[in-house]
């Protein structure tokens, strides 16, 4: 069965200081896309960033950027200038075999904290 | 445009009652995807549809569980009978599939479901 894999269950970072979250994946596809996705305390899934698999630059939006391997089928997210509000669980997704099929994986989770 | 819309938002119920949650996806979107969430085990992709039609029902747990699409813009989750270990947070969730890969799904808030 194909996975994501979220190895951090927890994070912390101090506001304004830089943090990463790792996933790794294993689909078979070729082309594909990859997404991480924020859950506050308020419990919405709200998409943060996503990267296209045939895309060799990193995807940015703002503070948050990725770091995408795509032979290591490594897809990290890094936040930068942490803020309080950045404070959730973030979910990796991935897509199952036979992507197109519109079908997702998700990791486990990283819950990550921010301090003052 | 307006989101996934699920109702109710919460619900409590006794065991052995029949619970059904709902869902309007965004309109123009042709996948609707039911999710539950646990701490126990994440996010779990229940069933999916494309087009009203059902795809892959693998995930739902037993027979308790059945979900229908009647239509694009409306669809049910129905447990019956309820049990407590049935208690979670329900996500639907909708995307459009372009055929190039995957689109991004875009998740309703969600009913948190508690089974007495």
């Amino acid at each position: 069965a194909q996975t994501v894999t979220q190895s951090q269950p927890e994070m912390s970072v101090q506001e304004a200081e830089t943090v990463t979250l790792s996933c790794t994946y294993d689909t078979s596809e070729s082309d594909y896309y990859l997404f991480w996705y924020k859950q506050p305390p308020s419990r919405q899934m709200i998409l943060v960033i996503r990267q296209e698999a045939y895309k060799q630059q990193n995807a940015t939006e703002n503070r948050f950027s990725v770091n995408f391997q795509k032979a290591a089928k490594s897809f990290s997210l890094k936040i930068s200038d942490s803020q309080l509000g950045d404070a959730a669980m973030y979910f990796c997704a991935s897509p199952t075999y036979g992507g197109s099929q519109g079908n997702l994986i998700f990791g486990k989770g990283t819950k990550l904290s921010v301090k003052p | 445009d307006a989101g996934v819309i699920q109702s109710p938002r919460h619900e409590v119920t006794e065991m052995g009652q029949e619970v059904t949650l709902r869902c309007k996806p965004i309109s123009g979107h042709d996948y609707l995807f039911w999710y539950r969430q646990t701490m126990m085990r994440g996010l779990e992709l229940l069933i999916y549809f494309n087009n009203n039609v059902p795809i892959d029902d693998s995930g739902m747990p037993e027979d308790r569980f059945s979900a229908k699409m009647p239509n694009a813009s409306f669809s049910t989750l129905k447990i019956q009978p309820s049990e407590p270990r049935d208690s979670a947070v329900y996500f639907c969730a909708s995307s459009r599939n372009r055929g190039s890969g995957n689109q991004p799904q875009h998740f309703g808030d969600g009913t948190r479901l508690s089974i007495l």
